[in-house]
């Protein structure tokens, strides 16, 4: 069965800091991995999708890596700013073609 | 080209009723899959389906079914309704082409919200 975790579960930096978030996930038999930005009480933004035979995408100050075989990928969010604030779910799309989701890590921006 | 809507977009209903929730797929997607996700946590599959019938189905019990119809949009229904039901209930088209979906969108959701 798959699992999929995220680290850290919150985290609040600056504003302008560089930052990374983490995601693993224990099956590496897996079609693609996407990013997603969920802000509060509201549905799920796609931010970044990795084939699986990827290894990195980027779109704008956001860069996402893919390691299949160890089960790891990253987001880094360059340059944080205030409306970067939310949080970020990592989610694995299975060969069933449905998607399952870590927990999510929560990040706050400060001004 | 208009996203994936979802209706209503909040609902308090009391334990033990049923509940309909329903889901408009973007235009040119044929797959409907619906997602729970209770507070605080990321969303759980509960099932997907595709040419009106389910294909594919999460850890839900039988009292979660849906539809889906020939426009391809789909409803989720929930009976004996329980205080865990309780969540965001999230929708999501895509386009199956054979065995792959492609183009994944998600609705603002339904907060449903069970006393």
């Amino acid at each position: 069965k798959q699992e999929v975790t995220q680290i850290p579960a919150a985290l609040s930096v600056p504003e302008g800091e560089n930052l990374v978030l983490n995601c693993s996930f224990t099956d590496s038999a897996i079609y693609n991995l996407q990013w997603f930005r969920q802000d509060p009480g509201k549905g799920l933004t796609s931010l970044l999708l990795i084939q699986s035979s990827q290894r990195e995408q980027t779109s704008g100050r956001l860069n996402a890596s893919l390691d299949k075989s160890s089960g790891r990928s990253t987001l880094y969010i360059a340059a944080s700013q205030p409306g970067d604030s939310a949080t970020y779910l990592c989610a694995v799309l299975n060969y069933g073609q449905n998607f399952v989701f870590g927990p999510g890590t929560r990040l706050s921006v400060l001004p | 080209e208009t996203g994936v809507t979802q209706s209503p977009t909040h609902l308090i209903k009391t334990r033990g009723q049923q509940v309909t929730l329903r889901c408009s797929s973007q235009s040119g997607h044929n797959t409907v899959s619906w997602y729970q996700q209770a507070l605080g946590q990321g969303p759980q599959f509960i099932f997907q389906y595709y040419r009106e019938e389910e294909n594919g189905r999460g850890n839900f019990p039988p009292r979660f079914s849906g539809l889906q119809f020939p426009n391809y949009s789909s409803e989720l229904n929930v009976n004996a309704l329980e205080l865990d039901d309780s969540a965001l209930y999230l929708c999501a088209s895509s386009l199956r082409d054979s065995l792959v979906n492609y183009g994944y969108t998600f609705g603002s959701g339904t907060r449903l919200t069970v006393v």
